[in-house]
């Protein structure tokens, strides 16, 4: 089976610049997740989708970051303008969507990894 | 916010030797889960319990749950030098969607 694909691998722009990432999940996964990872510290939730529709978002940074998940398959995360304290990886995760019997874990992509200059 | 904290942040061992990680956590849960993260990569799902389980095993991995504790360890037998990484805890609190929580990890380095 394919993995979650994220592009671009790496990306460094100035700050007040705009970037977005692309996350494509696994095939008929139906939750898909953004989470931001500064370095040394574990992964932090920006935002759930589950299909096309939006779950969570509690911890999205609305002011500045925005994402979409057209069709309920690909995803892209934007964040405009970007901020110094946006430099992280930005990681896509997709799951089968079984709260009730949890029987399978994420599946990541290998990330983004934003600096901000 | 993170809900789980691993404990020791950072564990250097000789190859072939165990490693052991702990993880607490604060509210109550529907599941638990370790990844590992190789550096610069993306996480890997190593293995999950739900609450009503004490131990699960896959191959050389080895996790346990206490639920009147808030706390799981993770246990590697027979330790290589492929297996450094940092290692992740993440809890499940249940409720309408499948949300992880992850803790601040564990680097474990495996001297060869």
């Amino acid at each position: 089976e394919a993995g979650v694909a994220q592009s671009p691998r790496y990306k460094i722009i100035e700050k007040r610049q705009s970037v977005a990432f692309w996350c494509n999940p696994i095939s008929g996964h139906a939750t898909l997740y953004w989470y931001q990872q500064i370095l040394g510290q574990g992964p932090k939730l920006l935002i759930q989708f589950q299909n096309n529709g939006v779950v969570d978002d509690s911890q999205l940074p609305k002011d500045r970051f925005s994402a979409e998940r057209l069709k309920g398959v690909d995803s892209t995360l934007k964040i405009q303008p970007a901020k110094l304290e946006d430099s992280a990886v930005y990681l896509c995760a997709s799951s089968w969507d079984s709260p009730s019997t949890a029987n399978y874990g994420y599946t990541f992509g290998s990330g983004t990894r934003l600096t901000v200059v | 916010s993170q809900q789980g904290e691993e404990d020791p942040q950072a564990l250097s061992i000789q190859e072939g030797e165990n490693a052991t990680m702990n993880c607490s956590y604060k509210t109550s849960i529907n599941n638990l889960q370790w990844y590992r993260q190789n550096s610069g990569r993306g996480l890997v799902h190593l293995i999950l319990i739900r609450s009503n389980e004490r131990e699960k095993h896959s191959g050389r991995l080895r996790v346990t749950l206490d639920t009147s504790k808030k706390s799981s360890s993770l246990l590697i037998t027979a330790s290589r030098a492929a297996d450094t990484a940092s290692y992740f805890c993440a809890t499940n609190s249940g409720g309408s969607n499948y949300k992880l929580t992850f803790g601040k990890g564990t680097l474990l380095t495996v001297n060869p």
